[in-house]
């Protein structure tokens, strides 16, 4: 199985900032990766598909990055509404695995 | 509007099996891969399994493969997910999601499976 080793588990920031979550795969998955974000009490909503493509809808100021084993989800200028949970996925090989989620939190 | 309705979960005694449904709105379901993925009550996300848009292949986590059954009716743009023989363990909110715009791109309200004696 691909482990997706995420990082940081939680993070607190303040509006405006910039945040950045990383999630590292124990094997290449190339570019098939995708970041989800969960609100309290909601089902997850997927932001960013094939490592780099923001899901229709998703602003701007959500950005991933990444291939083979390394992957990044950058939030520039963070808003209020940004506080969630975030999860990354691995959806290359069977199984899919996620990464273990970081909390986003208000200073 | 894409909408996906689970409906079936609730509280199960272990050893019981149980059926969760997804009904499917707002594109043409048939055309689609489809897939279940279950959240703890710690927030652990686990993937489940996906089925072709006919119906015709299924993959499945290996963990769970024995006691888990993914089906779809097309005809009722419906999926499911049979599971048999359930555990403490298996206490989750159980999620379908659809591979309309790529994999993983929609997601239900879920329905909370909770397994307890």
């Amino acid at each position: 199985d691909t482990v997706m080793t995420q990082s940081p588990a939680s993070m607190s920031t303040s509006v405006g900032e910039r945040v950045t979550v990383n999630c590292k795969a124990s094997q290449s998955v190339g570019t098939v990766v995708a970041w989800f974000q969960q609100k309290p009490g909601q089902s997850p909503k997927r932001l960013i598909y094939l490592a780099t493509n923001r899901h229709t809808g998703v602003p701007d100021r959500f950005t991933g990055s990444g291939f083979g084993r390394d992957f990044t989800l950058t939030i520039s200028n963070v808003e209020a509404e940004d506080l969630a949970v975030y999860y990354c996925l691995q959806y290359d090989s069977i199984p899919r695995t996620f990464g273990g989620g970081t909390k986003l939190e208000l200073k | 509007e894409v909408q996906l309705v689970e409906s079936g979960g609730g509280l199960v005694q272990p050893g019981a099996s149980l059926k969760l449904s997804c009904v499917a709105s707002g594109f043409t379901f048939s055309d689609y891969w489809m897939s279940w993925v279950r959240q703890t009550p710690g927030k652990t996300m686990e993937w489940i399994g996906d089925i072709k848009y006919d119906g015709s292949y299924t993959n499945y986590a290996p963990s769970l493969k024995n006691r888990f059954t993914i089906s779809r009716d097309n005809a009722k743009s419906t999926l499911y997910l049979q599971m048999s023989n359930v555990r403490s363990e298996d206490t989750a909110t159980y999620y379908c999601t659809s591979g309309l715009s790529g994999w993983f791109a929609y997601w239900g309200q879920g329905t909370l499976v909770t397994v307890s004696s």
